[in-house]
């Protein structure tokens, strides 16, 4: 069965810095697809990135960067150069490639917090 | 525009009574989910739609039914509502395979 986990709850940074979010997950099959999205202060979820698990290059999408280490089953998200507005809750899910199923699972979560 | 549209965004009901909640798409998008997020328990997947009238359970589905009849409309239906699923419900629909998420608003369903 897949599994998505989080392992840091919270995190806390100064203004203007780089930050890592970790997230690991367990999965059976070879072909699988990593996303993180962000819940801001409203409730709302939105997408930011994503990882196919073919793909050896990391992903980069404006100030959001991917570490993928498939052979550790871990995908962190990096935030460079972090602005008040980035503080949010940051959800890492993962998707098989294979099979009927299209299920996304998400981890629990990591908070945020930006201090200016 | 790409939205994800929910209906009712703030819901109050009494135990046992039915509770709907609506969601519709413009993407013409062919999966569509639900979820419901508590504290401390993330968004726990309810039921996926691969497209009309082709639904599938997912994790947590007890106490729920869908309906999807139109491929841009998927409907999360409770029959006789519990305290316990008083939560935050969110609808999402999928573009390609692999592809991401677009995320309704959210609804806060409560149930006294």
């Amino acid at each position: 069965a897949q599994k998505v986990t989080q392992t840091q709850t919270s995190i806390s940074v100064m203004e203007k810095t780089t930050v890592t979010m970790d997230c690991v997950y367990e999965t059976q099959d070879s072909s699988y697809f990593l996303f993180w999205y962000k819940q801001t202060a409203s409730g709302e979820i939105v997408f930011l990135i994503r990882q196919d698990s073919y793909k050896k290059e990391n992903a980069t999408v404006g100030h959001y960067s991917l570490n993928f280490q498939k052979p550790k089953s871990s995908i962190g998200l990096i935030i460079t150069a972090t602005q008040i507005e980035d503080s949010a809750v940051y959800f890492c899910a993962m998707r098989e490639g294979t099979g009927n199923t299209r299920k996304l699972i998400f981890g629990l979560g990591t908070t945020l917090q930006v201090q200016p | 525009d790409m939205k994800v549209t929910q209906m009712p965004r703030y819901l109050i009901k009494r135990m046992g009574e039915n509770v709907l909640l609506e969601c519709g798409q413009d993407m013409s998008h062919e999966t569509m989910y639900w979820y419901r997020q508590d504290p401390g328990l993330g968004l726990q997947l309810i039921y996926i739609s691969y497209d009309v009238d082709s639904n599938s359970e997912g994790d947590i589905p007890k106490g729920y039914r869908v309906s999807r009849k139109k491929r841009e409309h998927f409907s999360l239906i409770l029959d006789s509502a519990k305290t316990n699923q008083t939560s935050v419900y969110f609808c999402a629909s999928r573009t390609g395979r692999g592809g991401q998420l677009y995320f309704g608003e959210g609804s806060k369903l409560t149930v006294l």
